[in-house]
Parts: structure tokens; C-alpha cells; sequence
């Protein structure tokens, strides 16, 4: 089993719909989760982080975790075209004095007009 | 914009030889870490250094190594190059190695090894 996985995608969706990206985890100790996007050819970008679980909404972004199911997700609501990227769920574990974080591999997202 | 800078940000060498990637960290960052990012994966966890000391490491070999200096820039040394190695390396800069913090990532620099 993968530390983290998410679908590789692509997620297909028109403008203005909702895309829902999914994400879960192997550690149960892991207290902080993160969605990072990234462009084609570019470096992650921090999108939104999350600590505890419930939801959280930046914007049009809402980042929902629940740890009981170790399970993260990202909505992205009126899609647009620009948010045309891959999505990098990122778990962090710490041990042994220092954080990593894990990632997934990706989703990539499609928003088309 | 992080704040955080890499260099340089391409790069093409052949097997065998040895590569230095530089790194700037955020301003008050103490903590860099280093990451590979293959085509279609994921970034992989190379190494941390904090103060300038490696605190921890991923699944790469010793001929990764790292150094950090005392304005917390960091460099990344790979020796005895292979083909494999050709990928994305990210620095990523966090404010303290404590769990929780945020990493932020710079530009990345795109090595292709021939």
C-alpha cells in the first residue's frame, strides 16, 4: 500500500462545475495535510494546508479531512479553465525530529470551457 | 512567489559525472529539504538540514549529499550520476523543522542526465 494515493486522473470537468479531488493516507499519526498545485513544468504550489477535521475554505477552494478514514479531499468550486493543473496531495510525517512530507502521485485535472 | 531560489534552473549531464544544485531559502526559514520529482510522480524526500546539519533522509543513496551554510542556503551534491537521476529537484523552506510547518518550494531545477 502506497503511504499516499490519489487517483492519476485525468478529472474531466466543465467551466463553473465542481471538481472533487480525493487523497488518502497510510499513517495514522500524520497531523498535517497539504494540496499543493502544480503546472506543467512549474513547482508545487501551496494551495491550502489542513490540521484538523472538518473543512476549510480559502476562496473557492474547500479542503475537507477526516482522520478516522485517513481520507483528504480538495473541492475546487466554479472551475475554471486555469485551474487546468495536476493536484499533489502531501501528508506530512514527522519522526525522528524532523518533517517530510509524503506525496501522492497526482491528479490531474482538465477544466474545459 | 516564495521567496525561495534555486539554481541553476536547467541543467544536462552524462553518466558518471558529479552536479551541484543551490538553493536560497525564504528570509527566517531555517530549514531546507530537498526533493526529486520523476516525470509522472510524485516529489520524492531526499534530505533535511536544519542549522546547518542533516536531520533527515529519504531512501537515496550516499552519493546524495548536502550541505547547508550559515545564511541557511543549502546546496545538493550528486555524484557518479546515472540515468535515473534525471529529474525535477525541488528545495522546499520551512520556518522550523517542527511538525506542521509549511514547505514552500522554489522553481526547481530540471536536470537531464545523457
Amino acid at each position: 500500500q502506497k503511504e499516499v494515493e490519489q487517483n492519476s486522473g485525468p478529472l474531466s470537468v466543465p467551466e463553473g462545475a465542481i471538481a472533487s479531488l480525493n487523497c488518502t493516507y497510510s499513517d495514522r499519526g500524520s497531523q498535517s495535510f497539504f494540496w499543493y498545485r502544480q503546472y506543467s513544468g512549474k513547482s508545487p504550489e501551496l494551495i491550502m494546508s489542513i490540521y484538523s477535521n472538518g473543512d476549510k475554505e480559502d476562496g473557492r477552494f474547500t479542503a475537507q479531512l477526516n482522520k478516522a478514514s485517513q481520507y483528504v479531499s480538495l473541492l475546487i468550486r466554479d472551475s475554471q479553465p486555469s485551474d487546468s493543473a495536476t493536484y499533489l496531495c502531501a501528508v506530512n510525517m514527522f519522526s525522528g525530529g524532523y518533517n517530510k512530507l509524503i506525496f501522492g502521485a497526482g491528479t490531474r485535472l482538465a477544466v474545459h470551457p | 512567489e516564495t521567496g525561495v531560489t534555486q539554481s541553476p534552473t536547467h541543467l544536462i549531464k552524462t553518466r558518471g559525472q558529479q552536479v551541484t544544485l543551490r538553493c536560497s531559502s525564504q528570509s527566517g526559514h531555517n530549514t531546507v529539504s530537498w526533493y526529486q520529482q520523476a516525470l509522472g510522480q510524485g516529489p520524492q524526500f531526499i534530505f533535511q538540514y536544519y542549522r546547518e546539519e542533516e536531520n533527515g533522509r529519504g531512501n537515496f543513496p550516499p552519493r546524495f549529499s548536502g550541505l547547508q551554510f550559515p545564511n541557511y542556503s543549502s546546496e545538493l551534491n550528486v555524484n557518479a550520476l546515472e540515468l535515473d537521476d534525471s529529474a525535477l529537484y525541488l528545495c522546499a523552506s520551512s520556518l522550523a523543522s517542527g511538525s506542521g510547518e509549511t514547505q514552500y518550494f522554489g522553481p526547481g531545477t530540471r536536470l537531464l542526465v545523457l
